[in-house]
């Protein structure tokens, strides 16, 4: 159990373009999704906390009018990458965690975003 | 939460017991120890997690020092499907994120 998936998992986009990934939990209800981005050799970095039914919370330096997340439903979260550019070409990985403070973060396969 | 600090990079022969280091010394009571690891181009794996006593479960197993200031990961039988990034994160109960560092990347050599 416990599976998330992400969609697409690869997406190349012109510069200037939006682009949306789709975070899933497949067979448990998600209260909370998190995003993540990793760029080439480093380690993954928080972007944003996502509550179902309420606004992100974003980390610091993440700009939200960017990085656009709604988490419309305990099963999906959407991250949409405005405007793209080139600076914004990453790996991009949710995870999502159920209802109780303990329970597990689990991880989606990611999506490789490409910007030329 | 508390910092970890783990060796870069290890290597472990296919077959043998590997055992990845972690240094937790800033740890307060309340705060786990979680393993996850990170195959190349895919999202993290949960692995295990304790807070102070061992635990095992059918992927590793953790070993946690009496004081808490560190632990070990031990995969028992490593295979070349455990190469792979492994992260040792320190997370206080109730605390929702998980908070990466560099990892350790652990390469299995036939």
């Amino acid at each position: 159990g416990a599976v998330v998936s992400q969609h697409p998992s690869r997406v190349i986009c012109k510069s200037g373009t939006s682009v949306k990934i789709e975070c899933r939990s497949l067979d448990f209800q998600a209260t909370t999704m998190f995003w993540y981005r990793q760029f080439p050799k480093q380690s993954l970095m928080l972007m944003a906390t996502s509550n179902e039914g309420s606004k992100a919370t974003y980390e610091q330096g993440v700009e939200k009018d960017k990085f656009l997340i709604n988490h419309a439903s305990l099963t999906l979260s959407t991250l949409t990458v405005t405007s793209a550019h080139p600076e914004d070409s990453s790996f991009y990985i949710c995870s999502a965690r159920g209802d109780q403070s303990y329970n597990e973060q689990f991880f989606g396969p990611g999506t490789r975003l490409t910007v030329l | 939460d508390a910092k970890t600090t783990q060796p870069p990079s290890m290597d472990c022969a296919e077959g043998r017991a590997a055992n990845l280091p972690c240094n937790h010394s800033t740890i307060s009571g309340n705060e786990y120890v979680y393993w996850y690891r990170q195959i190349h181009s895919q999202g993290p794996q949960y692995i295990i997690h304790g807070l102070k006593n061992n635990e095992t479960n059918e992927m590793a197993s953790l070993i946690i020092t009496e004081d808490r200031k560190s632990s070990t990961l031990i995969l028992p039988h490593a295979t070349l499907r455990d190469t792979a990034v492994y992260y040792c994160i320190v997370r206080g109960f109730g605390n929702e994120k998980l908070t990466f560092g560099t990892g350790t990347r652990l390469t299995i050599i036939p």
